[in-house]
């Protein structure tokens, strides 16, 4: 399967902390992706790259960071942890060329925020 | 903006039986692909099937296939055979050339001996 990794794979932390997540790939692949997934509302998009230092907005932003300072590595980092951004946190490379097999997943980070 | 809308939050079937499921889009899109796509307890994001909305024929793997009607903006997934294994959450989604992936709520699927 494609190297993508995800590192940590659960983790819980305390309100009010900083929290990175990462995501290592080995695919020279361009684009990257952050979701999260909740019950009731499937994987949502929280930011994204097309490129080192090139990354965008998804639909739900608030409170996240990203940055990609090399094509292999994206960090989501939570600047202060909340209750509500406990959820499971997936990174996905594009797949194909141009998508058409869509995203290949790495397997998850699943985050408590107590 | 795309939405995906699966309006079944969870279906259960006997092994051996034929399930569907359901899912809508909307988009003013005229290319673009979809995809199901399987979670089972595990975590794992797996691709079950995929079309290209170009192409009318309907997809097929195995014991899965899709009725994609475009005009109506719908992509079923329909399960034959079913087995043990299937039990999972099933994700409908849908995306553009190099673009970002809009995803349905998801269906838990229960597939009983």
């Amino acid at each position: 399967d494609a190297g993508i990794t995800q590192s940590p794979r659960h983790k819980v932390t305390e309100t009010g902390t900083p929290v990175t997540l990462r995501c290592h790939q080995t695919e020279n692949h361009r684009y990257m992706y952050w979701y999260r997934q909740d019950p009731g509302h499937g994987l949502r998009l929280i930011h994204y790259s097309y490129g080192v230092k090139d990354t965008d907005k998804g639909e739900v932003s608030d409170g996240y960071s990203v940055s990609r300072s090399k094509t292999e590595d994206f960090l989501l980092t939570l600047e202060s942890a909340t209750s509500s951004q406990t959820s499971v946190y997936f990174c996905a490379l594009g797949s194909g060329t141009d998508h058409q097999y869509g995203y290949t997943f790495g397997s998850g980070t699943r985050l408590t925020v107590v | 903006a795309q939405t995906v809308t699966q309006s079944q939050p969870e279906m259960s079937v006997q092994e051996a039986e034929t399930v569907t499921l359901s899912c809508t889009y909307d988009t003013s899109e005229n290319n673009y692909y979809l995809f199901w796509y399987k979670q089972p307890p595990s975590r794992q994001m797996i691709l079950v099937i995929r079309q290209e909305a170009y192409k009318q024929q309907n997809a097929t793997e195995n014991r899965f296939s899709v009725n994609f009607q475009k005009a109506a903006k719908s992509f079923s997934l329909k399960i034959s055979d079913s087995q043990l294994g299937d039990t999972a959450m099933y994700f409908c989604a849908w995306g553009t050339s190099y673009g970002k992936l809009t995803f349905g709520q998801g269906t838990i699927l229960t597939v009983h001996p």
